[in-house]
């Protein structure tokens, strides 16, 4: 079975400072996974994506995240902080050897501290 | 290129009421997905669909939910009679094929009251 934990619900950071946001995934094979974004009453926006390739991925408006197999690990990460940045932010893994459907975590709500 | 279209935004009933929210997704993106997201919580499938055929609908509670996608293209999801823990956000998304990365609508948010 497939599954994502996201240590933190809520992250603050100040402006200009790095983002970390954290996520664990369970599955039993080889995972594709995902980062995406929610903005207040807005759709879902893809962030970035693993499909066994590179380990460290790189997304939209300067997010990375690094692939780690051996911690399962995906964290998210952005050097410097925007205030647009402040959204809820969701890790997902698919079901590759199914029907391909995304489970997604629980959900990190970014504040961005002027 | 047009992105998920989903129709009503939002939409306030009645418990035991009926209510049906419609989804269109990209143009020739064969394989269509309805998401529930409860206020708090991450979206959970609901239905799958590739084409007009239903692929995995294993969480779709079926005592009260129905969904459908007749031609392969724009999709209907209806609730009847509806809950109040039916009160979510619905999400509808596609992709061009199973295992691309899916574009979802801005969503339907109900409310039932």
């Amino acid at each position: 079975a497939q599954s994502v934990t996201q240590l933190d619900s809520h992250v603050s950071v100040s402006e200009g400072t790095p983002v970390l946001l954290r996520c664990n995934y369970s599955s039993s094979y080889s995972p594709s996974l995902f980062w995406y974004v929610q903005h207040p009453n807005k759709g879902l926006q893809l962030l970035l994506k693993y499909t066994s390739a590179a380990t460290l991925v790189k997304g939209i408006n300067g997010f990375e995240a690094e692939f780690k197999k051996s911690e399962t690990s995906f964290h998210l990460t952005k050097p410097s902080a925007h205030m647009s940045d402040a959204a809820e932010y969701f890790c997902v893994v698919s079901d590759r050897t199914g029907a391909n459907n995304l489970f997604f975590g629980t959900g990190t709500r970014l504040t961005v501290i002027p | 290129e047009a992105g998920v279209a989903q129709s009503p935004r939002y939409k306030i009933i009645e418990k035991r009421q009926s209510v049906a929210f419609w989804c269109n997704p990209i143009s020739g993106h064969a394989t269509l997905y309805w998401y529930q997201q409860i206020l708090g919580q991450g979206p959970k499938l609901l239905i799958q669909f590739q084409n007009n055929g239903v692929v995995d609908d294993s969480q779709l509670p079926k005592d009260r939910f129905s969904a459908e996608r007749l031609k392969g293209v724009d999709s209907t999801l209806k609730i009847q009679p509806a809950k109040l823990e039916d009160s979510a956000v619905y999400l509808c998304a596609s992709s061009l094929d199973r295992g691309d990365g899916y574009t979802f609508g801005s969503g339907t948010r109900l409310t039932v009251v």
